[in-house]
């Protein structure tokens, strides 16, 4: 059974920082490219990017909103994914879930909440 | 960036009843085109993929249709567990993949 566990959501100040993880088991992580999807309260979802596996390039692309100031790297040891974010806007605020896939999404987490407040 | 328009943004029907949800695209997605199920506190459900490919363990009521820029997710007869909202996606244009604003389907 495919598992995706995100965690390291919580409440973050305007210009902060954080750093999410996903822990994924059930399948051969090194063979899968993986995305992150957002979406803000009462709101429909949005691509934050992706990365490729590693006989692809390892390659990350990112949705413009967080273009330069989101950074998505993978650890196949670990089969874990991170998403960190930097420079962070209350526009940022929502739950993000990490998939799999780069293209459309087959499995995904439950989702961490992250909350951009002063 | 493709944009993706759903329509109508509620659709209220009853069980038993056909459902018909459409999606357009602001420039043609060939047929790179997903489906998702998303009910109240839990992550989308991919439902279909590439316009019409059901994936694993979706039932045949769901079924989708088009090609180019426009697009349909039919389910034939709503089960109770069917009302929720669904999202178009599209992958043509990746990156960037875009979502339609989505669809609620709710009880009558």
């Amino acid at each position: 059974e495919v598992q995706l566990v995100e965690s390291g959501g919580g409440l973050v100040r305007p210009g902060g920082s954080l750093t999410l993880s996903c822990v994924a088991s059930g399948f051969t992580f090194n063979n899968v490219w993986l995305s992150w999807v957002r979406q803000a309260p009462g709101k429909g979802l949005e691509w934050v990017g992706r990365i490729s596996r590693k006989t692809d390039g390892g390659t990350t692309d990112y949705g413009a909103p967080v273009e330069g100031r989101f950074t998505i790297s993978r650890d196949d040891a670990k089969t874990t994914v991170y998403l960190q974010m930097s420079s962070l806007q209350t526009e940022d605020t929502g739950v993000y879930y990490c998939t799999t896939g780069g293209h459309y999404y087959g499995d995904w987490g439950q989702g961490t909440l992250v909350t951009v407040s002063s | 960036e493709i944009v993706l328009t759903q329509s109508p943004g509620t659709l209220s029907l009853s069980p038993g009843e056909r459902a018909t949800l459409s999606c357009r695209a602001s420039q043609s997605v060939s047929n790179y085109l997903a489906w998702f199920q998303q009910k109240p506190g839990q992550p989308p459900r991919l439902l279909i993929s590439d316009t019409s490919t059901r994936a694993p363990g979706i039932p045949d009521r769901f079924s989708g249709s088009g090609s180019g820029t426009d697009f349909t997710l039919t389910i034939s007869r709503l089960e109770p567990e069917d009302f929720a909202v669904y999202y178009c996606q599209q992958y043509a244009g990746s990156p960037p993949v875009t979502f339609g604003q989505g669809t609620k389907v709710e009880i009558k």
